[in-house]
């Protein structure tokens, strides 16, 4: 069985702060992907970043960067000098093998409020 | 990126009346969709695999009479939620793998908030 946990369940930071989203998964599957989706208050879902398995390189990509550590099953995500339009609901997700019709497994979502 | 519509955005409906949504990929083909229900702050469930030509697959606990998946074609699933109570009210997100090169991922249609009254 697959699991996706996401153990905080709402931080507020004020403007220009850092902040670390944690997730961590659990899978018997060798192959597998992992994603970071932002569902902003309109609720649409907003795909941020997919890591496959193979790769644990860390990925950096202006404000955003994530890490993924197989060690620790963890792909954590931080937002740097974060801002009022970071402000949003955060899903980490998790999906076996390499067939993109392959289900989605969710976490509970991480709240972010960034206030000024 | 790979777009999916949905439509209705927002539905009101009395209770005991029945709702029909539409999820749609827009500029790819999709032989599968999945539809998710998400109650008020909490996350995604999945509620079935939509399959183009043959019947979808619910999830363990879903009634399958009560939200009727038809994938009539290879752009178009629809959810019928039948009978709708209040408590079928909620926010339905549906999603489909991208069969675009150089896309390895499920796009999100923007939701439908469904209230039953």
């Amino acid at each position: 069985a697959q699991k996706v946990t996401q153990a905080q369940t709402e931080i507020s930071v004020v403007e220009k702060e850092d902040v670390t989203l944690d997730c961590v998964y659990e899978t018997r599957d060798t192959t597998y992907y992992l994603f970071w989706y932002k569902q902003p208050p309109s609720g649409e879902l907003v795909f941020l970043i997919r890591r496959n398995s193979f790769d644990e390189q860390n990925e950096i990509s202006g404000r955003y960067s994530w890490n993924f550590q197989k060690s620790t099953s963890s792909f954590n995500f931080t937002i740097t000098a974060s801002q009022v339009v970071d402000s949003a609901v955060y899903f980490c997700a998790l999906r076996r093998g390499t067939g993109t019709a392959s289900k989605l497994t969710f976490g509970t979502g991480t709240r972010l409020q960034v206030t000024l | 990126g790979a777009v999916v519509s949905q439509h209705p955005s927002r539905v009101i409906c009395k209770s005991g009346t029945s709702v029909k949504i539409e999820c749609r990929s827009l500029d790819f083909q999709a032989t599968t969709m999945f539809w998710y229900r998400q109650f008020p702050k909490q996350s995604l469930m999945l509620m079935a695999t939509s399959n183009e030509g043959s019947k979808a697959t619910y999830e363990q606990g879903v009634e399958k009479d009560k939200f009727l998946i038809n994938h009539a074609s290879l752009t178009l699933s629809t959810l019928t939620v039948t009978s709708a109570h209040p408590e079928d009210s909620s926010f339905y997100i549906c999603s489909a793998p991208s069969t675009k090169a150089g896309y390895n991922e499920q796009f999100f249609g923007p939701g439908t908030r469904l209230t039953v009254l």
